[in-house]
């Protein structure tokens, strides 16, 4: 079965410094997501990307955060400079179109 | 606006038990509903979703959910639970044109042997 891929599963940084998170999304798929759950706290929607650009973002999703499609297979996440508050598990995610999408399985970004 | 309320952050049910995880959404528009589980340090799994045609859904594992309009509910059923259900269990409603997910606290389920 396809899956959304993402890597790294687990990544430590200091605050202050540059982030990139990663994710292959299923191949056919056209639509992509980033959401993000602090630790106990709900899962919240950040940024979703169509046909090369953001289509919609939370306000979450403030200058601190980009997103990029960097080539015809890769969705990456960047956060400029992280605080202490980003620390938080990020799902990836893509789908064909329409509601319910695919999910990676996360990585975990702790910030220090 | 749309949003997502779970009753009860953990449910524990014994072995074989029924299980039942509540849900019940707000939505100024006809919802699209879902519910995803989460195993221990793993991603996002889709367990079932409702796109407004049955209002009983069945999906993986066994689980179904039905929608219930009038009551804005869409409860997660398993008649008879397993040890390898412990995991948590998220419901969520989709909004907006790029179908983005709202999302409930999440329903830790606890099974007894």
């Amino acid at each position: 079965e396809p899956e959304v891929t993402q890597t790294p599963s687990h990544q430590v940084t200091q605050m202050g410094q540059e982030v990139i998170l990663r994710c292959v999304p299923i191949s056919n798929h056209l639509y992509f997501y980033w959401y993000r759950q602090i630790l106990g706290q709900k899962v919240e929607f950040l940024v979703s990307f169509y046909n090369n650009e953001i289509s919609e973002k939370s306000e979450i999703f403030d200058d601190q955060f980009s997103v990029e499609r960097p080539d015809g297979s890769n969705f990456t996440l960047k956060i400029r400079s992280t605080k202490l508050e980003d620390s938080a598990m990020y799902f990836c995610a893509s789908s064909a179109g329409g509601p319910g999408y695919t999910f990676g399985s996360g990585t975990r970004l702790t910030v220090v | 606006a749309q949003s997502v309320t779970q009753l009860g952050s953990h449910v524990s049910v014994s072995e074989g038990a029924l299980v039942l995880l509540r849900c019940n959404y707000s939505s100024s528009v006809p919802p699209y509903l879902f519910w995803y589980v989460q195993y221990p340090n793993q991603g996002l799994q889709l367990l079932l979703k409702y796109t407004s045609a049955a209002t009983l859904v069945k999906g993986i594992n066994g689980f179904e959910a039905e929608f219930k309009k009038s009551e804005t509910s869409f409860h997660l059923t398993k008649p008879s639970a397993h040890m390898s259900d412990a995991a948590e269990y998220f419901c969520a409603v989709s909004a907006g044109s790029n179908y983005q997910l709202i999302w409930g606290a999440g329903t830790k389920l606890i099974i007894k042997p």
